[in-house]
């Protein structure tokens, strides 16, 4: 099994570009998160999906963040524009049956905006 | 409303002497409890989790954590510090029932182990 894939590992991008960052889940899995980690406020959960169905999103800072997953074996977090404090490393994980069940991380993507 | 403590920041110990990093949570509910590990650069790796069988716990790499329900408290031990435990631990809480489906993560532990 190869784990939670992201791509990519990093990203240094410059303010008003739009980023997308990438995951592709363990095979199986029907639940899907994505995290953001920083100093200044720890790992806080954006969103996650249920079957490819968004089930909460409140954890989304502002509508510049978008997440989709068009299939069980896909998803995308996209910043659009993207500001300099959006700097941080994002996590995708996943796991089945329950978002009680230990959940599998990804290696992360670091984004830097300039 | 659910929370996570992590009483120490940092701690540092030296190779051989015992580790132990605190944990206390808030749960409304009859919450389940993880440690996870982070190494430099690394994504996160569960150690061991508490979903309401045994109360003493024991996951990967000779570390175990004791849920005690009166003091609320998860916290982490391992006999013998490696070098390699060098890292962040995180304690997550994640509270059963209420239809509440998030994990709440503590602030984190960086551990340091000197030779």
């Amino acid at each position: 099994d190869a784990g939670v894939i992201q791509s990519p590992r990093h990203e240094v991008t410059e303010m008003g570009q739009e980023v997308t960052l990438r995951c592709k889940p363990i095979s199986g899995h029907d639940y899907l998160f994505w995290y953001r980690q920083t100093m200044m406020r720890g790992l806080e959960l954006l969103i996650y999906f249920n079957n490819n169905v968004p089930i909460d999103d409140s954890g989304m800072p502002e509508d510049r963040f978008s997440a989709k997953m068009p299939n069980a074996s896909f998803s995308t977090l996209k910043i659009q524009p993207s500001e300099p404090r959006d700097s941080a490393v994002y996590f995708c994980a996943s796991n089945r049956g329950s978002s009680y069940n230990e959940q599998f991380f990804g290696p992360g993507t670091r984004l830097t905006v300039l | 409303a659910q929370s996570v403590t992590q009483l120490d920041s940092h701690v540092s110990v030296s190779e051989g002497t015992p580790v132990l990093l605190r944990c206390n949570y808030s749960s409304s509910y009859s919450p389940s409890l993880f440690w996870y590990v982070q190494h430099p650069n690394k994504g996160l790796q569960l150690l061991l989790k508490y979903t309401s069988a045994a109360t003493l716990v024991k996951g990967i790499n000779g570390f175990e954590a004791e849920f005690k329900k009166s003091e609320t408290s998860f916290h982490l031990t391992k006999p013998s510090a490696h070098m390699s435990d060098a890292a962040e631990y995180f304690c997550v809480v994640s509270p059963q029932g209420g239809g509440y489906n998030k994990l709440i993560f503590g602030a984190g532990t960086r551990l340091a182990v000197h030779p």
